[in-house]
């Protein structure tokens, strides 16, 4: 399939061990949280979500850690596979009155070495 | 497989011609998104339609248009062409109206070039 090619920051891991994928958002009034994995060739997709009045939610082998006080948030993947290898978005949901919408970070392209 | 389909996959095109982008969202969302993914900003929110009426507008430019039918599948039109409009579009959608679940599905692009 085609990549994204963009230029990305690169993280590179060995199958097994845990990779930390890190997100600086910009607003402080940013409610919702969500971590997007996008394959070659595919379109993002859902891994996990983080509520604001949250500092840490886990999934099946994923892990999202939220900083308000220095607005980062962090997914951590535990025995990282050759399967997780993509680049993965952050984004954050804009709070403005009753909507809301999604600001995507430029992405971390993630590689495991077998 | 997300359920949104997105046609065509590769489109290529001159300058200052106008194309269409077409999505059809998973059966019973209402809500669907376009978002542009070129290689130095990533992925950028253009607009949002819930339910064939526009819900809210990103940095979509004013040679760009979109609508939701009655059936709910959307077009994106592009006009007056330029080399920057070359990227990857994304439809995506959801059942509501405002991202609560983090359920964006997305559909698997059109990638424009334009020469």
């Amino acid at each position: 399939g085609e990549s994204v090619g963009l230029h990305l920051p690169t993280l590179s891991v060995q199958e097994g061990d845990n990779s930390i994928i890190n997100c600086a958002y910009s607003n402080s009034a940013s409610d919702y949280f969500i971590w997007y994995k996008q394959e070659s060739g595919k379109g993002p997709q859902f891994i996990i979500d983080i509520r604001s009045n949250m500092d840490k939610r886990q999934g099946q082998r994923v892990t999202v850690l939220l900083n308000k006080t220095v607005k980062h948030l962090s997914l951590q993947i535990a025995a990282t596979q050759p399967g997780d290898s993509a680049v993965y978005f952050c984004a954050e949901r804009e709070r403005r009155g009753s909507q809301g919408n999604l600001i995507f970070g430029k992405g971390t392209k993630l590689s495991v070495k077998p | 497989d997300s359920g949104v389909t997105q046609t065509p996959k590769h489109l290529i095109t001159a300058t200052g011609q106008r194309v269409t982008l077409r999505c059809s969202p998973r059966s019973g969302d209402l809500s669907v998104y376009w978002y542009q993914q070129s290689l130095d900003q990533g992925l950028q929110f253009l607009i949002q339609y819930y339910n064939g009426e526009e819900r809210a507008k990103g940095n979509i430019l004013e040679r760009f248009s979109a609508q939701q039918f009655p059936d709910l599948h959307s077009e994106l039109n592009l006009s007056s062409l330029e080399l920057g409009d070359s990227a990857l579009y994304f439809c995506a959608s959801s059942v509501s109206g405002t991202v609560n679940t983090g359920e964006l599905f997305f559909g698997e692009g059109s990638r424009l070039t334009v020469l």
